[in-house]
């Protein structure tokens, strides 16, 4: 079944560590996105990805870098984790076909705690 | 840039319909979503709706663009414990070739 996955669900790291988001997805989507949802629930565009070799920033700064390497996955690293990095990542796939565009599909997330 | 605004909170009776209202400023938008967010999760693809429709109707929810207005309106019928769950609206910035997300309402459902 054509789906997008994250690992892990849940990680709580310690600070100055490094980390790797994992975003994986089936559907041979070119677009994939990563979001930083707060706690009071809105979403931040902070990297996306137009396609294999392809990544930009999103509209909020982060400290994190990503890569695009093959189609279906989609990484997400912290260097060097900080408390101000606890939040819900939320990963997304699209694909456009002229003017239809289906929205996006979203992973279950990853909630990270850097305590 | 482009916006979409939407209230924070909403509060229903279970069984009661529930309206969740959303603004948005692109007018050249061809497509409008609604998400669905339950606790801990991603969020779900509940609905999309056509710029040249004025109603989308699917079992339960309802779905109304005004585009004079620059208006959407999600609505779910007996609303059930369920539905539970906060509801993002979207619009698709064909410029920027993105989806603009807004801040979500948190729908709750009481007895």
């Amino acid at each position: 079944e054509a789906d997008i996955y994250q690992t892990p669900r849940y990680l709580v790291i310690g600070t100055g560590k490094k980390i790797t988001l994992e975003c994986s997805q089936t559907m041979g989507h070119d677009k994939m996105y990563w979001y930083q949802q707060d706690p009071g629930m809105e979403l931040h565009l902070i990297h996306y990805s137009y396609g294999v070799n392809s990544t930009e920033k999103g509209d909020l700064s982060s400290e994190s870098t990503v890569s695009r390497i093959r189609t279906e996955h989609f990484p997400l690293t912290l260097e060097s984790a900080r408390p101000s990095h606890t939040s819900q990542y939320l990963c997304a796939s699209s694909q456009i076909h002229g003017e239809t565009n289906y929205g996006y599909t979203f992973g279950s997330g990853t909630r990270l705690t850097v305590v | 840039g482009e916006d979409v605004e939407q209230s924070l909170f909403l509060s229903v009776r279970e069984g009661d319909s529930s309206v969740i209202n959303c603004t948005y400023t692109d007018s050249s938008s061809t497509y409008l979503y609604w998400y669905k967010q339950e606790p801990g999760a991603g969020l779900q693809l509940l609905t999309y709706i056509f710029s040249n429709m004025d109603m989308k109707q699917d079992q339960r929810l309802t779905v109304l663009l005004n585009k004079k207005d620059k208006h959407l309106s999600l609505r779910i019928a007996d609303t059930q414990t369920g539905d539970s769950a906060i509801y993002f609206c979207a619009e698709l910035d064909r410029g920027a070739s993105k989806i603009i997300f807004g801040s979500g309402t948190r729908l709750s459902i009481r007895p």
